[in-house]
């Protein structure tokens, strides 16, 4: 899992709802990641960061929010959540510089009812 | 967004070779050519990057030609657990943070 864990593993929450997923890293890596997987459309990239405070947005950033406040975390907010958010989300570190591979935490399904 | 096309899915018997080829026709000139292997309820997982040329570590090798505009996989003697989505992936020249993935290519090993 290289040293990425994700919280919570699943959560249902309700359309309109509040939710914020946590990606933690015990390496202090600069870089991270959020990617959203749905069937059909691979995995497509929500936000990112490469630093603290410093993020950007993805391909698929409408309705999300991130923020890191420390190296270690990364949060991703759906600030309203609705069924199109039902997915399964995954935290990705860069362990060096912009062309080193990509290292995955376990994922988070969420579930928009 | 620099593109890749890969098989939708294929499959193999144990214990044979399996090749498999990704198209990345506009792929710039600082990208890398990244392979990564899914299985269900998981993360991706990286097995194998490049360059140019052959790459080859403990599990896979990688064989890109002079022109970069496709790279193939190589799976020696695949057995059962080899079955999972393999991604293709290549940099989008602008600092690779934002990298296609596709669908994968779903490999299937038979017994």
């Amino acid at each position: 899992d290289a040293g990425i864990t994700q919280s919570p593993r699943h959560k249902v929450t309700e359309t309109g709802t509040p939710v914020t997923l946590r990606c933690h890293q015990t390496e202090n890596h600069r870089y991270m990641y959020w990617y959203r997987q749905d069937p059909g459309h691979g995995l497509r990239l929500i936000h990112y960061s490469y630093g603290v405070k410093d993020t950007d947005k993805g391909e698929v950033s409408d309705g999300y929010s991130v923020s890191r406040s420390k190296t270690e975390d990364f949060l991703l907010t759906l600030e309203s959540a609705t069924s199109s958010q039902t997915s399964v989300y995954f935290c990705a570190i860069r362990r060096q510089d912009i062309n080193s591979p990509l290292h995955f935490g376990n994922g988070t399904r969420l579930t928009v009812t | 967004l620099a593109k890749t096309t890969q098989p939708i899915s294929m499959d193999s018997y144990e214990g044979q070779e399996v090749n498999i080829t990704c198209s990345h026709n506009n792929i710039a000139t600082n990208d890398y050519i990244t392979w990564y292997q899914q299985f269900p309820s998981q993360g991706p997982r990286f097995i194998i990057q490049g360059y140019k040329t052959k790459v080859t570590n403990e599990v896979a090798s990688l064989f890109i030609p002079a022109d970069r505009k496709s790279s193939t996989l190589s799976l020696p003697r695949v057995s059962l657990s080899d079955t999972a989505v393999y991604y293709c992936l290549v940099g989008d020249g602008t600092g690779a943070n934002n990298l296609f993935f596709g669908t994968g290519t779903r490999l299937t090993v038979i017994p």
